[in-house]
């Protein structure tokens, strides 16, 4: 089974600066997805970026990045100029592939980082 | 954009009680998933349907039931409530069920078990 790690209970970063978030993730498998979902106190779970495990480049979405290392098993989330409405819980999450062709593989997610801006 | 529907928002039951979830998922999404967030947790995966059928099966106690429809829309069956049941009950739906497609989340049902 796959486990996903969030070793940062809670993060405070100041309005404009830049944080990361970290991940670590367990798994067997070497084609899988990882997501990073925030979810402000409204508890939307709202998708913020995805990263296929086959793909090399790290992905970005406007001011969030991240730094993913394949062999390491990490999945990190940079979020720069950070903003009040940034402020949330950040989950990351796994997800296998093996039913790419077809199927319904649920998330794993990690136990989650409440991110805290000071204006 | 038409968004994923979770009916009802607020449930409240007693100990014992039975009570059904209904998702009704983003128009053409024919995957849908469930997932039970308690207080302060992460959320949990229960099931998943694709094209009708159960496609993954997570956490999801014996006492739960789930389905879907000829529709899409899905039901989540909870008997023999429990005070550990009360959490935020997450669908999420998506197109064809493909690992890369984002799951969609509706705005979760809160149930409290008295």
């Amino acid at each position: 089974a796959q486990t996903v790690t969030q070793s940062q209970p809670e993060m405070s970063v100041q309005e404009a600066e830049t944080v990361t978030l970290s991940c670590t993730y367990d798994t067997s498998e070497s084609d899988y997805y990882l997501f990073w979902y925030k979810q402000p106190p409204s508890r939307q779970m709202i998708l913020v970026i995805r990263q296929e495990a086959y793909k090399q480049q790290n992905a970005t979405e406007n001011r969030f990045s991240v730094n993913f290392q394949k062999a390491a098993k990490s999945f990190s989330l940079k979020i720069s100029d950070s903003q009040l409405g940034d402020a949330a819980m950040y989950f990351c999450a796994y997800r296998s592939a093996r039913n790419s062709g077809g199927g319904a593989d649920g998330l794993t997610f990690g136990k989650g980082t409440h991110l805290i801006i000071q204006p | 954009a038409a968004g994923v529907i979770q009916s009802p928002r607020h449930l409240i039951k007693e100990k014992r009680e039975t009570a059904t979830l209904k998702c009704y998922p983003i128009p053409r999404h024919d995957t849908v998933y469930w997932y039970q967030q308690g207080p302060g947790q992460d959320p949990q995966f229960l099931i998943s349907f694709y094209e009708k059928m159960q496609s993954d099966k997570g956490s999801i106690p014996d006492r739960f039931s789930a389905q879907q429809f000829s529709d899409y829309h899905s039901e989540l069956n909870m008997s023999s409530l429990e005070l550990g049941d009360s959490a935020l009950y997450f669908c999420a739906s998506s197109p064809r069920g493909l690992a890369e497609n984002e799951q969609f989340f509706g705005p979760g049902t809160r149930l409290t078990v008295l």
